[in-house]
């Protein structure tokens, strides 16, 4: 694995509670994305950052928030998570130079 | 708005057997094209970056093209193994290293 580990990997919480889930990396990389994985749709990019406290939406973004205040911590916020948060959350890193991407082993995220 | 489509969703062969993978998209403005692996419970394992200039890439068993103009790529597999079972997913950057993916194909390969 390229160095990525994702906390928790595993957490249930309830409708209404705040969650953060956290990617550190230990390959110095620039960027890091923040996915989730549903059933029916694939991967699908929330947020990405392209250097410390450079970040930009993705395509499913709306109720996530993320911080990168250090070039090896990402961290993806539900403020106030929702059922339809219920996902599979990666993480992954590559850098700029159209280089491959990197995933972490994921969190499972289920909100009841 | 790109949408990545791979064909088929789900496959079954006996050990041995040359199988190709398919996976097209709606828009020929992309950089790359990556093939990844995902196991089940796991995250996903890159196998082959194909950049846009590229036709093709290979990396053992595995071969992947790349037809921008037509919006496909193909993934084939060489004598399939019972260890190649898995998701394979294919992705295609449209720009600062933003993926767009597919729903995957699920390989299942018997002895």
């Amino acid at each position: 694995d390229a160095g990525i580990t994702q906390s928790p990997r595993h957490k249930v919480t309830e409708t209404g509670t705040p969650v953060t889930l956290r990617c550190h990396q230990t390959e110095n990389h620039r960027y890091m994305y923040w996915y989730r994985q549903d059933p029916g749709h694939g991967l699908r990019l929330i947020h990405y950052s392209y250097g410390v406290k450079d970040t930009d939406k993705g395509e499913v973004s709306d109720g996530y928030s993320v911080s990168r205040s250090k070039t090896e911590d990402f961290l993806l916020t539900l403020e106030s998570a929702t059922s339809s948060q219920t996902s599979v959350y990666f993480c992954a890193i590559s850098e700029p130079g159209l280089q491959p991407q990197h995933f972490g082993d994921g969190t499972r995220l289920s909100i009841l | 708005k790109q949408e990545v489509t791979q064909i088929p969703a789900a496959l079954s062969v006996p050990e041995g057997e040359n199988l190709v993978l398919n996976c097209s998209f709606t828009d020929s403005a992309i950089y790359n094209l990556q093939w990844f692996r995902q196991d089940p419970g796991k995250g996903l394992t890159s196998l082959l970056l194909i950049q846009s200039s590229q036709r093709e890439q290979t990396s053992g068993r595995l071969n992947a093209s790349l037809d921008k103009s037509s919006g496909r790529s193909t993934l084939y597999i060489a004598a399939s193994q019972p260890g190649d079972s898995a998701t394979y997913l294919c992705a295609v950057n449209t720009g600062f290293q933003k993926l767009v993916f597919g729903t995957g194909t699920r390989l299942l390969v018997s002895p």
